[in-house]
Parts: C-alpha cells; structure tokens; sequence
C-alpha cells in the first residue's frame, strides 16, 4: 500500500505531557499537509510544508505546536505541556504541487491519529 | 470565520435516485475546489475535483457543479448506492496551498 501513513492511530495522554505524531506521505509528493478535526467539524488546517520548507502555519497553531519534515519525506508534529482543548483526531495529507495556475493536484488523507488527553 | 459551508448536515436518498450535496463559499480568490468522502474511523477520500476555469466536471457516477457568480459548489450522484453512505467534505484553496473545508453533510441512501 503506497497510501499516506500515521502513526500511531491512537494516543491517549495525560494533560501536561508531550505527544509526537509521524506522517509518511506517498512517496512522489513534495507538499504535505497537518489538519485537525473534531467531532462534527471538518478538518481545519494546521500547516503546510512543500519539500523540507514549511511554507504557511495557521493561528491554530499555538507555540505549543510544532512540525517539522526534515529532508522533505515523512513529517513530525509534535504537541508540548497538552491540555484537554487539544483532544482531536489530527490528519496528515500529502500531494503533488501543480506546476503553474490551475493544475493543482488533490490531497491525499492519511487514517489519522486520534489523540485523546486525561 | 467559516470560508466554505455546508448548510445541510444530513440528507437521505433513496437507492437508484439522484444526490445533491451543496456547498457555498465566501472567498472569490478560491481557484481550486474538492470534494472528499468518509467513512468512520478512516480519513477522508479524494473524490472529484474541479478547477475556477471550468463549471462542470464528471468522474463516472460524480458530478461537480461550479457557479463562480453564485460562489456555490454541489456534487451529484447519480444513481446512489447505499455504498454511498457517508459524510462528505466540500474543501477549497487558493493555488493549491492552505485548503478550507466545510463541515460536512452525512449522506443515507436507503435500499
């Protein structure tokens, strides 16, 4: 299976500790995407790296937060001192960057790490 | 500050007719627009895209729709099966980079 791949699936913490999640995107693609998404809401975005660069973080993205893709392939995220608000499934995509206007290529969605604080 | 929407949490649709799932947007810069299905317990996936340059776009049974005038995206599935049964995500960006993603409508399709 050449799909994206998350690890772990789940992660069950008590408040205050640091978590680490790892991405592998599908092997071709050079952007990769981090997401959270709660219980009836769509996923929000978190960040974006094209290759090794992380190229755009969103507001959601406290400074306890952070994401790192070294040498442009799998990606970490990584939550420090966590807290109940931040119990959510957290997604990880990945696509090819289109060449020029109008040839964006679709992300491609991982299965998730659900992330659960005490 | 909700970019794309989705009014309709829910719809049910008998097996063999048509689906009509809806979206709207606020952002005229939007030039690239998605729609992702999912399952429980699995991440969304990739169903049929469209770009700002065209209105219409068709994959098999999926059709998107695009009106830039009316800022309004919809898919239809045309027939539905009851493997259909989902929730579906509308998602836009601009240039392919940060995407916005409504917050679903939960498809039934009834044998």
């Amino acid at each position: 299976d050449t799909g994206v791949s998350q690890n772990p699936r789940h992660k069950i913490t008590k408040r205050g500790q640091n978590v680490t999640f790892r991405c592998d995107p599908i092997s071709e693609h050079n952007r990769l995407y981090w997401y959270r998404q709660t219980l009836g809401q769509g996923p929000e975005f978190l960040t974006y790296f094209q290759n090794e660069a992380q190229l755009e973080k969103s507001r959601l993205l406290s400074d306890r937060f952070s994401a790192e893709r070294p040498k442009g392939s799998f990606s970490t995220l990584e939550i420090q001192r966590t807290e109940q608000g931040d119990s959510a499934m957290y997604l990880c995509a990945s696509s090819l960057g289109g060449q020029g206007p109008y040839s964006n290529q679709p992300q491609h969605f991982g299965d998730g790490t659900r992330l659960s604080i005490l | 500050d909700q970019q794309v929407k989705q009014n309709s949490p829910s719809l049910s649709v008998q097996e063999g007719r048509i689906s009509i799932l809806n979206c709207d947007y606020t952002n005229s810069m939007f030039d690239y627009f998605l729609w992702y299905k999912k399952y429980p317990a699995e991440g969304p996936t990739f169903l049929i895209s469209i770009s700002s340059i065209k209105d219409k776009n068709e994959d098999g049974r999926f059709t998107v729709f695009l009106n830039k005038s009316a800022k309004h995206l919809s898919l239809h599935i045309v027939p539905s099966q009851p493997g259909d049964s989902a929730v579906y995500f509308c998602a836009a960006s601009v240039t392919g980079n940060q995407f916005y993603f409504g917050t679903g409508t939960s498809l039934t399709v009834i044998p």
